[in-house]
């Protein structure tokens, strides 16, 4: 159950693009179509922004957009607001029928 | 309004017990698998454990297997999580969270747990 890998930071000017990496391996992300996203503010709960790969919550920003391939998935957050400066995390379910998230990743908004 | 409250947390000595709390309301608690997660200070998130509608199936990560036991009361809107044999790294804030859309879409404000003597 070794934890998803992401990029421990990743930064960004307002209005630019940024892409989140998470990978995992044939037991995981490979495998499973069950691959969220989540937001967390410092101090806050996580909060889901994408479930199931590529879908959005009701009331989730279309800002933010999910892919997978192979062994890794992706977010990706279009049009950068100082309000996405977070820490995001991915999970994934496994072989094991256990759940394991990514290390988490720090975005700055510059 | 949808939510979940944790409790029980506090400060426990190494090898001692707690017992955490989550009260769901809004939502009809028993329709829903659910899902302890925790958070070491400064650190990421880690699935702990998670509980199927009628409490039939459990599953836990391997470093709480034996040690920590999830359960519900369906008639009571609960979720808990016995902790025994506490040691040092189980120090965290523990939320629980529901679990829908293949996904943890609701999450309660957590509970600290210091492990310390």
């Amino acid at each position: 159950q070794s934890a998803l890998t992401q990029p421990a930071s990743v930064s960004g000017s307002p209005g630019q693009s940024i892409t989140i990496s998470c990978t995992g391996t044939s037991s995981d992300v490979g495998t499973y179509a069950y691959v969220s996203w989540y937001q967390q503010h410092p101090g806050k709960a996580p909060k889901l922004m994408i479930y199931d790969v590529t879908k959005r919550p009701s009331g989730v920003s279309n800002r933010f957009s999910g892919s997978n391939s192979g062994n890794t998935a992706s977010l990706t957050i279009s049009g950068l607001q100082a309000e996405d400066e977070a820490d995001y995390y991915c999970t994934s379910y496994t072989t094991s029928s256990t759940w394991v998230f990514g290390g988490g990743t720090k975005l700055t908004v510059l | 309004e949808v939510q979940l409250v944790e409790s029980g947390g506090g400060l426990v000595q190494p090898g001692g017990s707690l017992r955490l709390s989550c009260a769901a309301s809004g939502f009809v608690f028993s329709r829903y698998w659910m899902t302890w997660v925790r958070q070491a200070p400064g650190k990421g998130l880690e699935w702990v454990a998670n509980i199927k509608q009628d409490g039939s199936q459990k599953y836990y990560v391997d470093s709480v297997k034996g040690r920590f036991t999830i359960s519900r009361d369906n008639a009571k809107n609960s979720l808990y999580l016995q902790m025994n044999s506490l040691r040092a790294e189980d120090t965290a804030v523990y939320y629980c969270a529901r679990f829908q859309l293949d996904a943890f879409d609701i999450w309660g404000q957590g509970t600290l747990v210091t492990v310390s003597s």
